[in-house]
Order: structure tokens, then sequence, then C-alpha cells
């Protein structure tokens, strides 16, 4: 059964701890990608990866940081310099066959 | 800098109704365009992919068309279902395989 799967779906944090959220893909994709999501508005992106150990920043990417270590997963460390982190982040992937981008669940982020 | 816009925020209609949602782009330099749906707290679905050299893209109930000149999608969905009450969010994929978001428009479809 492939997918993408984000753990956990709800994240509780203090403010000033760092946290990181995980991200897992078993469709052998190659590219891979974080956004953040606040309540009523798009989607912007954080980062994202077009191969193992090799990423670029997106548009909102200080307060984060990243890693690609393995092709199937792409860690987000939300870091205690965010100044806003509570927020719905959402992780995807893609082929570099294809264009579609394919998306996981999600993880509700809430720190207070 | 790419902005993409979708008007209305929000709309509600009566079931069997035809939904049309927009969405404009200010840079007409796309590789594609993507609509998605979106149900509360969940992850994003593809609905439809249109190339920049397409026109249109049909799957079922929807057909999505695409005039990259004027910046311009639309998103139809004929004969509305309540099921068919989500999010709906454009996105257009710029230079680097990086994908630009509108702000979404939530639709309500009333049975």
């Amino acid at each position: 059964d492939g997918g993408i799967t984000q753990s956990p779906k709800y994240l509780f944090r203090k403010e000033g701890q760092n946290v990181t959220l995980s991200c897992e893909q078993n469709l052998n994709h190659d590219a891979m990608y974080w956004y953040r999501q606040d309540p009523g508005q798009g989607l912007r992106l954080i980062y994202y990866s077009q191969i193992v150990n090799d990423f670029q920043k997106g548009d909102i990417a200080e307060g984060y940081s990243v890693s690609r270590e393995k092709k199937e997963s792409f860690p987000l460390t939300v870091t205690s310099a965010q100044k806003n982190p509570t927020a719905f982040y959402l992780c995807a992937s893609r082929s570099a066959a294809a264009y579609e981008q394919y998306f996981g669940p999600g993880t509700r982020l809430t720190v207070t | 800098k790419q902005e993409v816009t979708q008007i209305p925020a929000a709309l509600s209609v009566p079931e069997g109704e035809n939904l049309v949602l927009n969405c404009s782009f200010t840079d007409s330099a796309i590789y594609n365009l993507q609509w998605f749906r979106q149900d509360p707290g969940k992850g994003l679905t593809s609905l439809l992919l249109i190339q920049s050299s397409q026109r249109e893209q049909t799957s079922g109930r929807l057909n999505a068309s695409l005039d990259k000149s004027s910046g311009r999608s639309t998103l139809y969905i004929a004969a509305s279902q309540p099921g068919d009450s989500a999010t709906y969010l454009c996105a257009v994929e710029v230079a680097g395989n990086k994908l630009t978001f509108g702000g979404g428009t939530r639709v309500l479809v009333k049975p």
C-alpha cells in the first residue's frame, strides 16, 4: 500500500522547544516537499529536496531545518527561532517522471 | 514573483447546480497548473493537472480550462453533490519544480 505518512497527526509543544515532524514515503519518489498552511490560507513552501543529501529553501525557510539522508524520509525540524510555529504542516512527494505532487495527511502543530 | 488568487474565498450552492471556481495567476511562464481538493483537517488530493501547452482537462464531472495568456484557469464541477463540499486549491508550477498555491475556495453544497 503505497503512500506518504506523516506522524504524529497532532503535536503539542511549549514555546522555546525544537520539534521534529516526520515524513516518510514508499512511492520511490525523488523529490519531497514541506509546506505550511495557516487557517483559511493556501500552502506556502518551506523546504524541498530533489535528491538525497540535497535540499533548497522555499519561500518561508526561516526558523526551520530539514535533512534528506534517505530517499524515503524528509524530516522537518521546527526550531525555537520560528516566531509563529502553530500551523498545519503538509509533506508532499513527486516522481521525476511525472508532474503531480502527492500529499501526506498532515501534522497539526500547536505551540503554547 | 508569481501570485495566485482564487475568488471567491467561499461559495454555497444547492445540490445539482454546476460549480464554477476561478483561479488567476500573475506570471504566464508556468509549466503546468494543478487543481486540488482538501477536506477539513486532511491533506490534498490531486484532481486535475493541465500542462502549459493544453487548454483543458476532464475527469468525470470535473473539467478544468487554462488560458495561459490571460493568466486564468477555471474548474467546472457539473451537477454538484453534497460530497463535493470541500476546499479547492489551484497551484501553478514554476521553475525548479515548485508549486505556488492560491488561497483556496471553500465550497458548500447544500442538500
